[in-house]
């Protein structure tokens, strides 16, 4: 069974840092590309950046609203997804989801329960 | 960057009654998936590549489109079908539309 647990989030003040995770089992850790894609409370959602399968060197590409300030990485011997975030910002408050990620053309097919982050004094 | 203009925002329907939401895209783009979220939920695949039904999710589902404009349509809605969907795509990047939220009468 497929099973995707982000952890981390909280309360962090603006321009402070948090760190997320996501816990995977289930699936080859390594053959599949990461997403981490989050939703403001009663918002749409927005895909954040991915990073890529062993095949595809690991290589990472974020959207433009959280480039230079968030890094995904991820611990492919504890199949374990991350994402770094920096220089936070009241409107990065949301709850954030990891999701298997196909990459090319395939749909992001699996997603974690979410965790909620808030950015607040 | 593709945007990705959902209609309507809010829909309501009968049980019973057969619907389509729409996805149209600033660019063309080759595939579209879409995604169901109920309230308090994850998101959930239900179709991906523009027409292909994701695994346990039922045959009343189906969608089509191509180019700059996509659909989903759901047959006879049930009672379970109130939630949020989004369509998706990644011809260029990763996007999502904004949603439409349906509602059952």
């Amino acid at each position: 069974e497929v099973k995707l647990v982000e952890s981390g989030g909280g309360l962090v003040q603006p321009g402070g840092s948090l760190r997320l995770s996501c816990a995977t089992s289930g699936f080859t850790f390594t053959d599949y590309y990461m997403s981490w894609v989050r939703q403001p409370p009663g918002k749409a959602l927005e895909w954040l950046g991915f990073i890529r399968n062993k095949a595809n060197g690991y290589t990472t590409e974020y959207s433009a609203s959280v480039k230079g300030r968030f890094t995904i990485s991820r611990d492919n011997s504890q199949s374990i997804l991350y994402l770094q975030m920096n220089t936070l910002r009241a409107e990065d408050s949301a709850t954030y989801y990891c999701a298997r990620d196909g990459g090319g053309n395939y749909a992001m097919d699996y997603w974690g329960q979410g965790t909620s982050v808030t950015v607040s004094s | 960057q593709i945007v990705l203009t959902q209609s309507p925002a809010i829909m309501s329907a009968s049980l019973g009654e057969e619907i389509t939401l729409t996805c149209s895209a600033s660019s063309s783009v080759s595939y579209m998936h879409w995604y169901q979220q109920k309230s308090g939920t994850s998101p959930k695949l239900l179709i991906y590549s523009t027409s292909n039904l994701a695994s346990g999710v039922p045959s009343r589902f189906s969608g089509s489109g191509s180019g700059t404009f996509y659909s989903l349509t759901i047959s006879s809605v049930e009672a379970e079908d109130a939630a949020d969907y989004y369509c998706h795509q990644w011809s260029s990047y990763r996007t999502f539309g904004g949603g439409t939220k349906l509602e059952i009468k």
